[in-house]
């Protein structure tokens, strides 16, 4: 009964590859976003999609790639990675609301090394 | 654009003590704020929200805060602290003008001392 899944929870990869990180909810929620917290913990907004639709893109590296097959799932792809890129990433989802005050369900994160 | 400055990266008290944890926010609209809560290793939990009405908004696990506007506060009380409680907060800010996303203030490590 999972609300907010993320796979995988740990990844260890070398400088250069690419990998992905994927995300699901069964909320039935129409948004969903990626979040990056860094190592001193400081979370950031990264993406933010409704309905398969992009619609907050910070200022992040084209390197990173979001995917939206559909309203339950929202997967980022990471290509070339640095090893700035080793946090951990957060996925998390909320209904659709035309103002703020929504809550967001958030994953248990993935945690990336880049060594 | 809206931000958040939580006060005090560590925040130490006994266990029965009163938890307070200070959050202050900056908005060039109306606020709705949040408290989050994540225990080591695990995503974050909503603890409570403010979005309109009561000022003073009562969240899960016994946690409250209330909202100053003319403060342009929301800070995060408990008035008796359980061991369970050591985590790390957040206090967030939606900016809702912009697709709904959260801003985070830097985080209060909790730690209570038996």
């Amino acid at each position: 009964d999972t609300a907010v899944s993320q796979t995988p929870k740990y990844l260890v990869t070398q400088m250069g590859n690419d990998k992905s990180i994927k995300c699901e909810q069964n909320l039935g929620h129409d948004t969903m976003y990626w979040y990056k917290q860094d190592s001193k913990k400081f979370l950031k907004i990264m993406f933010s999609y409704n309905n398969k639709e992009l619609i907050i893109n910070e200022t992040v590296p084209n390197r990173f790639s979001p995917k939206s097959p559909d309203k339950a799932h929202l997967n980022l792809h990471i290509n070339s990675l640095e090893l700035g890129d080793s946090a951990v990433y957060f996925c998390a989802s909320s209904p659709l609301g035309t103002s703020g005050g929504i809550e967001q369900f958030f994953g248990p994160g993935t945690r990336l090394t880049v060594l | 654009a809206q931000s958040v400055t939580q006060l005090g990266s560590h925040v130490s008290v006994s266990e029965g003590a009163l938890v307070l944890l200070r959050c202050n926010y900056s908005s060039s609209v109306p606020p709705y704020l949040f408290w989050y809560v994540q225990y080591p290793n695990q995503g974050l939990q909503l603890l409570l929200k403010y979005t309109t009405g009561a000022t003073l908004v009562k969240g899960i696990n016994g946690f409250e805060a209330e909202f100053k506007k003319s403060e342009t506060s929301f800070h995060l009380t408990k008035p008796s602290a359980h061991m369970s409680d050591a985590a790390e907060y957040f206090c967030a800010v939606s900016d809702w003008e912009y697709g709904n996303k959260l801003v985070f203030g830097a985080g209060t490590i909790l730690r209570v001392k038996s």
